[in-house]
């Protein structure tokens, strides 16, 4: 796999509804971050995964957001009971090492997962 | 609390003229500062990024300043081109491992 895949591209639910979006990062980078970008938005940091450390999950807006990382590789982010406010793009990003990019080419975004919820 | 500020939501550029995309951040602890550009429908990528030991960095036709003091980074883009239509978002971040932090997005628009 050349990038960062993310699935499904598109997704439409009704509220109160659950949704799982799953992110498959580069093989081998350690960090993986998600963000959402809402209509007009900008990109809001959501969590932060880095290696084996406890991730950094102060940008989850409500207990209704939780993600995981399997292996240190594929991630899922599972939105329980969605309201219309979580209508949005989110984004998985996988880097090699982690943090700010020292360089260029060392943050990878994914093609991102529309969520609409009705 | 947005830490990082794009106060235009949308610039417009004639062609071969220069375009500066501006960026406001209120954290003093942020040491890291990037822009990234994004075209409709992919997402976003990495463009050019500056240390807060130095004031400028180029990479050919993009330039980024930074003013530690006021705490504003500019983008500068000379000649501006058509295929800069994009949206840009300024970042940044505190520290080697620590999550970095996006604005809202300027759009720009090279026009003809």
């Amino acid at each position: 796999g050349a990038g960062v895949s993310q699935s499904p591209s598109n997704k439409v639910t009704e509220k109160g509804k659950d949704v799982e979006l799953r992110c498959d990062p580069i093989s081998g980078h350690t960090a993986l971050y998600w963000y959402r970008q809402s209509l007009g938005q900008g990109l809001e940091f959501l969590i932060y995964f880095q290696g084996n450390s406890a991730p950094d999950k102060s940008g989850l807006p409500s207990d209704r957001f939780s993600a995981e990382r399997t292996g240190g590789s594929v991630s899922t982010l599972t939105i329980q009971r969605t309201q219309q406010e979580d209508s949005a793009v989110y984004l998985c990003v996988s880097s090699p090492s982690g943090g700010a990019p020292r360089g260029p080419d060392t943050q990878y975004f994914g093609p991102g997962t529309r969520l609409t919820v009705l | 609390d947005q830490q990082v500020k794009q106060n235009s939501p949308s610039l417009s550029v004639q062609e071969g003229r220069i375009s500066i995309l501006n960026c406001d951040y209120t954290n003093s602890m942020f040491d890291y500062f990037l822009w990234y550009k994004k075209y409709p429908a992919e997402g976003p990528t990495f463009l050019i990024s500056i240390s807060s030991i130095k004031d400028k960095n180029e990479d050919g036709r993009f330039t980024v300043f930074l003013n530690k003091s006021a705490k504003h980074l500019s983008l500068h883009i000379v000649p501006s081109q058509p295929g800069d239509s994009a949206v840009y978002f300024c970042a940044a971040s505190a520290g080697s491992a620590s999550k970095i932090i996006f604005g809202s997005g300027t759009r720009l628009s090279i026009r003809p």
